[in-house]
């Protein structure tokens, strides 16, 4: 069974950082291109990152809103992917979910950017 | 950017009717285009993608369509069920863009 399981949430100040994982499971993890997607309370959906594969060098895409503030990483060896935030400010506030190549995705975690 | 319109943004409709909703791009995506399920409280869950393919698990009444820059899902017959809100999604080139979604209700 496919699961992906995000931690690392919480509540934090604006300009502070913090470190999302995703636990992954159940299908083969090296060869899976991951994202990130956050979606703000009340709102739609917004692809945030992308990291390929170690066969494309791992190359990691952004959204414009967070080029230079967030980083997207992996673990192969742990089946994990990683989204480090600094620099984050208040519309950072959303639930963030990981995903399998857009199509298997976590249950979520919530990032709380608030004074 | 490449950005999906999507429409309508609120839908009701009948136990039974047959349903659709709309996406467009604004340039030419190809087929790499996906639906997307979201009951309240749940995360999305994948129902179409690359705009005809139905996900394993996912009932037949749901189908995709279209090509290009135009883009529909249909539930051929509504169940109570498929109260949720659904929302396209491009991954032709990115940044990869959502619709706005589409909150759908029973009569």
């Amino acid at each position: 069974e496919v699961q992906l399981v995000e931690t690392g949430g919480g509540l934090v100040r604006p300009g502070s950082s913090l470190k999302l994982s995703c636990a992954t499971s159940g299908f083969t993890f090296s060869n899976t291109w991951m994202n990130w997607v956050r979606q703000a309370p009340g709102k739609g959906l917004e692809w945030v990152a992308l990291i390929k594969d170690k066969y494309s060098n791992y190359e990691a895409n952004y959204a414009e809103s967070v080029k230079g503030r967030f980083t997207i990483s992996r673990d192969d060896s742990k089946s994990r992917v990683y989204l480090q935030m600094n620099t984050l400010r208040d519309q950072d506030t959303a639930t963030y979910y990981c995903t399998r190549n857009l199509r298997g995705w976590g249950q979520g975690v919530m990032v709380t950017v608030s004074s | 950017d490449i950005q999906m319109t999507q429409s309508p943004s609120f839908l009701s409709a009948s136990v039974g009717d047959r349903v659709t909703i709309n996406c467009k791009a604004s340039q030419n995506i190809n087929r790499y285009l996906n639906w997307y399920q979201q009951k309240l409280g749940e995360a999305p869950k994948l129902l179409i993608y690359n705009a005809n393919s139905l996900q394993t698990g996912i009932p037949s009444r749901f189908s995709g369509s279209g090509s290009g820059t135009d883009f529909t899902l249909t539930i051929s017959s509504l169940q109570p069920e498929d109260v949720a809100t659904y929302f396209c999604l491009q991954h032709n080139s990115w940044p990869f863009t959502f619709g706005s979604g589409t909150k759908l209700e029973i009569k």
